[in-house]
């Protein structure tokens, strides 16, 4: 079985400071990494993911995504962060080996920027 | 507007009732995935298409709740005699082959109130 977990609720930045939104995930096989942004009264939006190659992925909005295989983490970054990034994200794991690449979501991260 | 649409945005039902939901994808994307989220929660898995066939549910998915894809385009989600434990918000999603590494575009979502 895979699973996801996001291990803080809540984060609280103050705008212009970068910011860490934090994932592991557990999987058999190769992973397959996504990070998803929820709005109020929004459907969930893509931002970026790892599938293969630079650890290292950047995606919308300036946000990037360090996969680090041996701690088997994803974390969201962005170096400096925006009132505008306020919102829920949501950190989701696949690979081959689960029945049709079903991604897997983690409980969400409610990300605070204030100015 | 060639994002996921779905209708309606909210529904509240009497315990008992039917209730049914419709997904209109992105066209030219092949699968076509049902989730539902409830507050404090990442979106669970239900069940998903690909084309007009159905691959798999989830074990969430009780006798009670059935979906349908005819033709490989919009879908439908019926709930039967509903509980008040469906109350929840039921989203869809849809992306390109393979679902494995290809990200999901979601739908708003409806909300579902069972009173």
């Amino acid at each position: 079985a895979q699973s996801v977990a996001q291990p803080e609720d809540q984060v609280n930045v103050a705008e212009g400071n970068p910011l860490t939104v934090k994932c592991t995930y557990s999987v058999s096989g190769n992973p397959y990494l996504f990070w998803y942004v929820q709005y109020p009264n929004r459907g969930l939006q893509f931002l970026l993911k790892y599938i293969t190659g630079d650890n290292l992925v950047k995606g919308s909005y300036g946000f990037e995504a360090e996969f680090n295989k041996s701690q088997t983490s994803f974390h969201l970054k962005k170096p400096s962060a925006l009132v505008s990034d306020s919102a829920l994200y949501f950190c989701a794991v696949s690979s081959l080996n689960t029945n049709a690449g079903k991604s897997t979501f983690g409980d969400g991260t409610t990300l605070t920027v204030k100015p | 507007d060639t994002g996921v649409s779905q209708n309606p945005r909210h529904k509240i039902t009497k315990r008992g009732q039917n209730v049914t939901f419709r997904c209109d994808p992105i066209s030219e994307h092949n699968r076509l995935y049902w989730y539902r989220q409830t507050l404090g929660q990442g979106p669970e898995f239900l069940t998903y298409f690909q084309n007009e066939a159905q691959l798999e549910k989830s074990r969430l998915l009780s006798d009670r709740f059935s979906a349908e894809r005819p033709k490989g385009s919009f879908s439908t989600l019926e709930i039967q005699r509903t509980e008040q434990g469906d109350s929840a918000m039921y989203l869809c999603a849809s992306s390109l082959d393979p679902g494995s590494f290809n990200e999901q575009y979601f739908g708003p979502g409806t909300r579902l109130t069972v009173t």
